[in-house]
């Protein structure tokens, strides 16, 4: 699988958009990237994910470059519960693994 | 239904216990994980049981042993585990179109 890069921390005003990004430089042409975040004493939840084309769902938006060597979730109006880490990762899908990077810290502040 | 069961939510074992995490999902998935967390580290990919068979095994010891006994229950049995093995063990489980995997709440483990 893809290693990826993510900021260690981020904030974000609540009621503004968050933008994360991602790095995913050596991403093979059949790798999806997927988004993860996980609530402090919960398990992850899954945002969404996307191959080539952008994707947004209920939950998020999610843009991938045209080289797919990077990719950027929009959470467009973020809420104090969207406080979080966000893992980016990039995975075959299906059945295959799904290895977690350390993500990003995001805090949505009032 | 779009849940991931997990029990007991917490368990504290000695050393030299042997003691089981159980994993529960019934919306047909045919892929189950197990994953360890530690205090703010992501989770570690463990096991992967694809159609009731172990499919990928992360070099775990062999004091975790895991169990798939039919399509929607998933086990983890522990034996001789160390104080260092204290962490979060999370289950999932995904479909094979979408891959998206569904998580549990985590069953928080304490070895004495």
């Amino acid at each position: 699988d893809a290693k990826t890069t993510q900021p260690p921390s981020m904030d974000c005003a609540e009621g503004r958009a968050a933008n994360l990004p991602c790095n995913h430089s050596t991403i093979s042409g059949n790798e999806y990237v997927y988004w993860y975040r996980q609530i402090h004493s919960q398990g992850p939840q899954y945002i969404i994910h996307g191959l080539k084309n952008n994707e947004t769902n209920e939950m998020a938006s999610l843009i991938i470059t045209e080289d797919r060597k990077s990719s950027t979730l929009i959470l467009p109006h973020a809420t104090l519960r969207d406080t979080a880490v966000y893992y980016c990762i990039v995975t075959l899908g299906g059945y295959n693994k799904l290895i977690f990077g350390a993500g990003t810290r995001l805090a949505v502040h009032p | 239904d779009t849940e991931v069961t997990q029990t007991p939510k917490h368990l504290v074992m000695g050393m030299t216990n042997k003691k089981s995490l159980k994993c529960e999902q019934h919306m047909g998935h045919r892929a189950m994980y197990w994953y360890k967390q530690k205090a703010k580290k992501p989770p570690e990919l463990m096991f992967v049981y694809s159609y009731e068979k172990l499919s990928i095994n992360e070099s775990v010891p062999s004091r975790f042993s895991p169990e798939c006994p039919n399509s929607s229950l998933l086990n983890l049995h522990l034996h001789a585990l160390q104080p260092e093995d204290s962490a979060l063990y999370l289950c999932a489980s995904t479909q094979r179109v979408t891959g998206e995997l569904f998580f549990g709440e985590g069953s928080r483990l304490t070895v004495l």
